[in-house]
């Protein structure tokens, strides 16, 4: 398999803050990067895929000055979530897409909640 | 929209075979077929994937009808650890994306 880390796996943080989340992948490139967030019963949802460089492709319904992605390395991707407010509180998962497998890997995922 | 169809929920006895279908009767000839788990709070587990031939690894067995409408994950043996909601996605073609469907909750009783 392959090894995506996502730090932290848990933040509480006061509403109308900002939060970031980062996301790495630890044993391989990943020129693409997937955000997700999943609330309680419910699957995930795709929110964003990053290209390494270039800007995010947001989903529809998913606000882009809100959710602002950066992949600014092949390891690396960050989802900061800006003037948080408590119904953004959900768990955010990320992933990346090992080429050279043809396969996604995900990270742990990060559970936010917003005070 | 997803583009698969799975049972919502399934029980297996521990130590039998689990056997999970899907359905993707849309499915385009370059796409593959996905399966991830999902244990409580976790991140989702990759398990396996194949084309159009039956696909093995440590995890899982993974079987592909000949006209690749429908699929089944195999789990050879099944544990307690093995209850999760499982995934069957289909992905490729003009997209790199997983879009995940509500899945299949495996219940495996002791």
């Amino acid at each position: 398999g392959a090894v995506v880390s996502q730090h932290p796996s848990r933040v509480i943080c006061k509403s109308g803050t900002s939060v970031k989340i980062e996301c790495r992948s630890l044993d391989f490139q990943a020129t693409t990067m997937f955000w997700y967030r999943q609330f309680p019963k419910q699957s995930l949802m795709l929110m964003a895929t990053s290209n390494e460089g270039s800007k995010a492709t947001y989903e529809q319904g998913v606000e882009k000055d809100k959710f602002l992605i950066n992949h600014a390395s092949l390891t690396l991707s960050t989802l900061t979530v800006t003037s948080a407010h408590p119904e953004d509180s959900s768990f955010y998962i990320c992933s990346g897409l090992r080429d050279s497998r043809n396969t996604i890997y995900f990270g742990e995922g990060s559970w936010l909640t917003v005070v | 929209d997803a583009k698969t169809t799975q049972p919502p929920s399934m029980d297996c006895a521990e130590g039998r075979a689990a056997n999970l279908p899907c359905n993707h009767s849309t499915i385009s000839g370059n796409e593959y077929v996905y399966w991830y788990r999902q244990i409580h709070s976790q991140g989702p587990q990759y398990i396996i994937h194949g084309l159009k031939n039956n696909e093995t690894n440590e995890m899982a067995s993974l079987i592909i009808t000949e006209d690749r409408k429908s699929s089944t994950l195999i789990l050879p043996h099944a544990t307690l650890r093995d209850t999760a909601v499982y995934y069957c996605i289909v992905r490729g073609g003009a997209t790199n994306k997983l879009i995940f469907g509500t899945g299949t909750l495996l219940a495996v009783q002791p």
